[in-house]
């Protein structure tokens, strides 16, 4: 099957610092990604929809200047956790669709 | 609107016997059914979807899933399930030109040695 790439798969940064997370998909072209945070135990809630070469489309509650996605390519999209709490303590999860979607391994944020 | 409901927390099995995980979906038009499987900190990993077709669907790790278009199911099925089966399970479902896609919250399977 198709893969997508997540990197960091864990990162500890400080409050207040930015932290970014790239998505790849590996041997497909992707014009759409999607972006989900996963609380423990539970199931993924999407946070924007990220479309190559136009702005990021956020789901309401989520706030595009605190999580800035760049999609630049048609295998990379990016978010950006800007200014982080620890309230932004979280597993953030990319995907990308074929018909089937693929997704990337995680990355765990920590802010300290 | 689309959704899916998988309504039970957990489910525990012993091993070697079999394994089921219910899913029924809401969705307007012909769904595009999937099922994921996800190990700790890790992404979700796709074992099998239904497009069309044939009703009875096999994938990935020996996991098989039936589509009941009058019950609205897509339940997942292991005919004899193994220990490292034990994983947290999605179901998902989006509609024919819809890319995004609606999960259920998730089912915690335990496969008891």
């Amino acid at each position: 099957g198709a893969v997508v790439s997540q990197h960091p798969s864990r990162v500890i940064c400080k409050s207040g610092t930015s932290v970014k997370i790239e998505c790849r998909s590996l041997d497909f072209q992707a014009t759409t990604m999607f972006w989900y945070r996963q609380f423990p135990k539970q199931s993924l809630m999407l946070m924007a929809t990220s479309n190559e070469g136009s702005k990021a489309t956020y789901e309401q509650g989520v706030e595009k200047d605190k999580f800035l996605i760049n999609h630049a390519s048609l295998t990379l999209s990016t978010l950006t956790v800007t200014s982080a709490h620890p309230e932004d303590s979280s597993f953030y999860i990319c995907s990308a669709s074929a018909i089937e979607a693929f997704f990337g391994q995680g990355t765990r944020l920590t802010v300290v | 609107a689309q959704s899916v409901a998988q309504p039970e927390d957990q489910v525990n099995v012993a091993e070697g016997n079999p394994l089921t995980v219910k899913c029924t979906y809401s969705v307007s038009g012909n769904p595009y059914l999937f099922w994921y499987v996800q190990y700790p900190n890790r992404g979700l990993q796709f074992l099998l979807k239904y497009i069309t077709g044939d009703n009875l669907v096999k994938g990935s790790y020996g996991f098989e899933a039936e589509f009941n278009k009058s019950q609205t199911s897509f339940h997942l099925k292991k005919p004899s399930a193994l220990v490292s089966d034990s994983a947290l399970y999605f179901c998902a479902v989006r509609a024919y030109g819809n890319n995004r896609l609606a999960f259920g919250k998730g089912n915690q399977v335990v496969v008891i040695p």
